[in-house]
């Protein structure tokens, strides 16, 4: 079955500190992972799609990484406006169009 | 581009009554899909459609019932809503249903069933 765990569920940073949300995934042939963000009262805004393993994007403050069994979103020097939750989702090629959502992790950056 | 919208945003009804969920996209997507979204259990498909006349099932679609007739406008409709299809509800439309197509999601839909 196909599945997608993130964590942490929830994670408070002060301004500046980095850290990395983490994406494990169990998927039966991996068309593309897919990272969002989530502003509360709001629909998922995209950031980044990943396909294979030791691929990586870079937007602003964020950086994705892909390996065969995890995904990392890395955030450097993260700022207030960061704030929000991030979701992590997957498509197989069993379910052309299907994506597969973790739970996602809640992000509070502290000035 | 208006992109994905969704209507209405906010929606309260009565166990039993039913509904329509407007969606509606302009970037002539192929592929619309439907969401909902609950606490702790992330985002689930409803159903999907890879083009105008063209429905199928998702995770979760008992209770729910889509069509499309158009390209632009794929509707959800709740027969005889219950207290369990509370939930945040998100459309979704991307170019295709490929792996490299991004989906982009539309604002979303607050349920709550009495």
């Amino acid at each position: 079955e196909d599945q997608v765990t993130q964590s942490p569920e929830a994670l408070r940073l002060q301004e500046g500190e980095s850290s990395s949300l983490n994406c494990s995934y169990t998927v039966s042939g991996l068309r593309g992972l897919f990272w969002y963000r989530q502003d509360p009262g709001k629909g998922p805004e995209f950031l980044f799609t990943l396909y294979s393993a030791g691929e990586e994007k870079e937007k602003e403050r964020l950086k994705a990484t892909l390996t065969k069994k995890e995904s990392f979103l890395h955030i450097t020097a993260p700022k207030p406006e960061d704030s929000a939750t991030y979701l992590c989702a997957v498509q197989a090629y069993s379910n052309t169009g299907k994506l597969i959502f973790g739970q996602g992790t809640t992000l509070q950056v502290k000035p | 581009n208006a992109g994905v919208t969704q209507t209405p945003k906010f929606q309260v009804l009565k166990t039993g009554q039913s509904m329509t969920l407007q969606c509606a996209q302009d970037m002539n997507h192929e592929y619309m899909s439907w969401y909902r979204q609950d606490p702790g259990m992330g985002l689930r498909l409803i159903h999907y459609s890879v083009g105008a006349g063209i429905t199928d099932q998702g995770e979760v679609p008992n209770g729910y019932n889509v069509s499309r007739s158009t390209t632009e406008d794929f509707p959800l409709r709740l027969l005889s809503a219950a207290p369990s299809q509370t939930s945040v509800y998100f459309c979704a439309s991307s170019r295709g249903a490929g792996g490299q197509e991004t989906q982009y999601f539309g604002p979303g839909t607050r349920l709550l069933v009495l």
